[in-house]
Formats: C-alpha cells, sequence, structure tokens
C-alpha cells in the first residue's frame, strides 16, 4: 500500500540552528501538506502546497518557515533559527485532491534543546 | 476565524456504542472528515461527509449537518483498539483544521 515517508524520525538540534525535515508523498498525489502536534497538544495546520507554490498557510508559518519540492518526489521544510518552542512531532501529508483524504506520513520528532 | 468543539474525553465498555460530537465554525468549508489517532501515532482517516446526512463505514458512521455546523462520529461494537483520539476536522480546499480531539477509553 503506497505510503507517505519522513525522515528522520527524530531529529535533535540545538537552538539557533536550521532543520530540514524530509519527506516523500504518495506518487500521484498533488497536494503536500505540513502539520504540526505540540506534545499533548492539537494537531496544527502549517502550509498547502500545490502546483509548485503555496496555496495556504496558517499564522504559525511565518519567516522562519519555508517550503520546497526540490525535485519530482520530495517536499520538504525548512526550519530556520530554531527556538525551544518548536519541539513537536511534523506531519507530513498528502492528498490526490483538495477535498480527498489526505494520508499522513508517520512524523519527524523534532526536539529543539 | 474557526472554531471546533468536541468533548474531551469519553469512556465506554467495550461492544457498547460511543458518539463523538462536534461543532464547528469555520470559514471556506467543503467537507468534515473524521480521523483516528493513537498515541504517538500519525492521524489516519475513518471518513468524509460533504453532504448532509449519514456516511455508515463497517462499524464506524459519521453523520453531518452543514446548516447546524454540526458532525457526530458513531462508533458502534467497541473494540479495546479503538482506544484512540478522534479528530474533527472541517475542510477547505487547502487544508484539514482539526479539533482537539476526543480521548476515547475502552473498558473490558
Amino acid at each position: 500500500e503506497p505510503e507517505v515517508t519522513q525522515t528522520p524520525s527524530h531529529q535533535v538540534t540545538q537552538m539557533g540552528q536550521e532543520v530540514i525535515l524530509r519527506c516523500v508523498p504518495i506518487s500521484n498525489h498533488l497536494y503536500f501538506y505540513w502539520y504540526r502536534q505540540i506534545l499533548g497538544q492539537k494537531v496544527e495546520f502549517l502550509v498547502s502546497f500545490y502546483n509548485n507554490e503555496i496555496s495556504e498557510k496558517s499564522e504559525i508559518f511565518d519567516d522562519q518557515f519555508s517550503v520546497e519540492r526540490p525535485d519530482g518526489s520530495n517536499f520538504t521544510l525548512k526550519i530556520r533559527s530554531t527556538k525551544l518552542e518548536d519541539s513537536a512531532m511534523y506531519f507530513c501529508a498528502s492528498s490526490s485532491g483538495p477535498n480527498t483524504e489526505a494520508f499522513f506520513g508517520q512524523g519527524t520528532r523534532l526536539t529543539v534543546v | 476565524g474557526q472554531n471546533i468543539d468536541q468533548p474531551t474525553e469519553m469512556t465506554a465498555t467495550e461492544g457498547a456504542i460511543v458518539q463523538i460530537n462536534c461543532t464547528y465554525q469555520t470559514s471556506g468549508f467543503n467537507g468534515l472528515f473524521w480521523y483516528q489517532q493513537h498515541a504517538g501515532e500519525a492521524p489516519t482517516f475513518l471518513s468524509y461527509n460533504v453532504l448532509d446526512g449519514l456516511e455508515e463505514k463497517g462499524r464506524f458512521s459519521s453523520f453531518l449537518s452543514r446548516s447546524k455546523g454540526y458532525s457526530y462520529l458513531l462508533l458502534k461494537e467497541l473494540q479495546m483498539k479503538d482506544s484512540a483520539s478522534y479528530l474533527c476536522a472541517p475542510s477547505n480546499d487547502y487544508k484539514l483544521s482539526f479539533g482537539a480531539g476526543t480521548t476515547v477509553t475502552v473498558r473490558a
């Protein structure tokens, strides 16, 4: 069964460093998303991406964050100058259409120390 | 803005039925998804309603009333493995907006 894969599964970084979280969406999907979940809290939308551009972004997704689809298979989230409060589980998701089931990857747990 | 309300916790006995209600106020509403999330894992899709009414899918059913901004997820014949968080998620064209989730605990 096709699945969304994310790497790494766990990333520890020092405050102020930059991290890149990687995702390989399902191959025939066209819509890509990043969500985050701070421990014990709800899943929060960060950004959606379609046709090589951002479709929508939340207030959380400020200049510290960027997304890229560098090739035909990867979808990355870059977080610059990480802060302690960026510690969370980051989920990538993809879907075949705008109102179809989104499939989630297993997440990258980011710990900023 | 958006507001999604669902109960924080529910407890039920194995074999029983539980109904999780969700009310929402969002902009650009297209439909409503329900996802299941086990602790430490990714959300997984359960159901999607775009029209008013009931959608049945095995032991799980979901209902939507667009005019009332209301949905529920019905879990029948509860099993221990159904212990999880259930996330109500209204959608527009570009995103799912998740509620805080309802933690369902199934007791033997």
